[in-house]
């Protein structure tokens, strides 16, 4: 099956910085990564995905970038604010596929802190 | 507003007893699932019921059974409650086609003592 790895497990920045994180996968046939932001107290919310056409994506101050070849792909915040501190899930999954294959995968987080 | 909705928000439980933990969803999602989340170790996969009338396991289902109601709801139960099912409990429901992502309810925190 589908294996997720993703670093830092915690990552601290100040105000105004930029954040990275990064995942890697195993399954060369994943087509989605999906990333989740998860605040304090509530359940993880989409926020932005990529699929494996297309090698970079962005919104606002949030990109998402996707390396195929390497099979890893990571969320780069911009000009970060306190309101951006959360814990952040990437996820791997393949569309167009029946059974159960199609769930995501998911890393095991990171907890991002911005401090004022 | 139209979203997954978990309850209770908090639960304590001893050693043996049973709960059920319930989840409705109203976006006409066709498939639901549970997760549990524990620090480090992300969001695991306990159960999932890709349509009504179908549910599968997934990565952790030992100590769980689950029951699709009907397209709405979706739930969980705990026969035997041991100290190693504390955790926070997710719900969440998609569409068929995963790009739409999930939609996540606000979670149940258990403990048991």
């Amino acid at each position: 099956g589908e294996n997720v790895e993703q670093h830092p497990s915690t990552l601290s920045v100040q105000e105004g910085d930029s954040a990275v994180i990064k995942c890697t996968y195993s399954d060369s046939a994943s087509n989605y990564f999906p990333w989740y932001k998860q605040e304090l107290g509530k359940g993880p919310q989409l926020i932005i995905d990529i699929r494996s056409n297309v090698g970079e994506k962005k919104d606002q101050r949030i990109a998402v970038t996707l390396n195929k070849t390497a099979k890893h792909f990571s969320l780069h915040i911009t000009e970060t604010q306190p309101e951006d501190s959360a814990v952040y899930f990437c996820a791997a999954s393949k569309m167009g596929t029946s059974g159960g294959s199609y769930i995501p995968t998911f890393g095991r987080g990171t907890s991002l802190i911005v401090h004022p | 507003n139209a979203g997954v909705t978990q309850t209770p928000k908090f639960q304590v439980l001893k050693t043996g007893q049973s709960m059920t933990l319930q989840c409705a969803q109203d976006m006409n999602h066709n498939s639901m699932y549970w997760y549990r989340q524990d620090p480090g170790m992300g969001l695991r996969l306990i159960y999932y019921s890709a349509s009504e009338g179908t549910t599968d396991k997934g990565e952790v289902p030992n100590g769980y059974n689950v029951s699709r109601l009907n397209k709405r709801e979706f739930s969980l139960r705990l026969e035997s409650a041991a100290p190693s099912q504390t955790s926070v409990y997710f719900c969440a429901s998609s569409l068929r086609d995963p790009r739409y992502g999930y939609t996540f309810g606000s979670g149940t925190r258990l403990t048991v003592v």
